[in-house]
């Protein structure tokens, strides 16, 4: 039973160019969160996602940044135009379905993507 | 607003010691509280879980207990291993809320 699966581990891009995160939830999960972790800091929330719904982007800027969760195929965290300061441990983690709202389950966190802007 | 904060921000023992991380919440009304460790490159492994109605959560050597009225838990560590070095992050679920709010970590290293 494969766990939370992120790709790619790292990834380099320079300033301008786009990113883009992949994350496949564990299997019978359809609750997807990305988190991400500044250096020194501790992670922040950004988006939550269910199959083909944005159910709280909060946590994301209001520009450059955009997430979807088709119905198949992993979650994708996708940054335009990045800035150094995107530079960044990119977190997903995935929970399963449970009502209401699944707050009581664990989530399960991935491997996570290490974003270097150059 | 929720704030999570976790003392000291580094510790280093010696193998076999027993030792206590702590984790602060400034509001009270939480639905749980996670611990977790971090490995360097390899993401964030869920350790213990703690309903808000629960006052200790225990799994081998590690036990994580919950004062929700004092805003605190700790994360207490027996009889520690080079193994468990790692950095240990607490996270509390608000309540009615699905984002997690974090602390920044202890890092923790055990000393052979």
């Amino acid at each position: 039973n494969a766990g939370v699966m992120q790709n790619p581990r790292h990834l380099v891009r320079r300033r301008g160019q786009e990113a883009r995160l992949r994350c496949s939830p564990m299997k019978g999960h359809s609750h997807v969160y990305w988190y991400r972790q500044l250096p020194e800091e501790g992670l922040k929330f950004m988006v939550y996602l269910q199959k083909e719904n944005i159910i709280d982007e909060s946590g994301m800027p209001k520009e450059r940044f955009s997430a979807e969760f088709p119905k198949e195929g992993p979650s994708i965290l996708r940054i335009q135009q990045v800035v150094r300061g995107d530079s960044a441990a990119y977190f997903c983690a995935s929970s399963p379905p449970t009502a209401p709202g699944g707050l009581r389950e664990k989530l399960f966190f991935g491997s996570g993507t290490q974003l270097s802007v150059l | 607003k929720q704030e999570v904060t976790q003392i000291p921000a580094a510790l280093s023992v010696p193998e076999g010691e027993n030792l206590v991380l702590n984790c602060s919440f400034t509001d009270s009304a939480i639905y749980n509280l996670q611990w977790f460790r971090q490995d360097p490159g390899k993401g964030l492994t869920s350790l213990l879980l703690i309903q808000s109605s629960q006052r200790e959560q225990t799994s081998g050597r590690l036990n994580a207990s919950l004062d929700k009225s004092s805003g605190r838990s700790t994360l207490y560590i027996a009889a520690s291993q080079p193994g468990d070095s790692a950095t240990y992050l607490c996270a509390v679920r608000p309540d009615s809320n699905y984002q997690l709010i974090w602390g920044a970590g202890t890092k923790l290293i055990i000393k052979p």
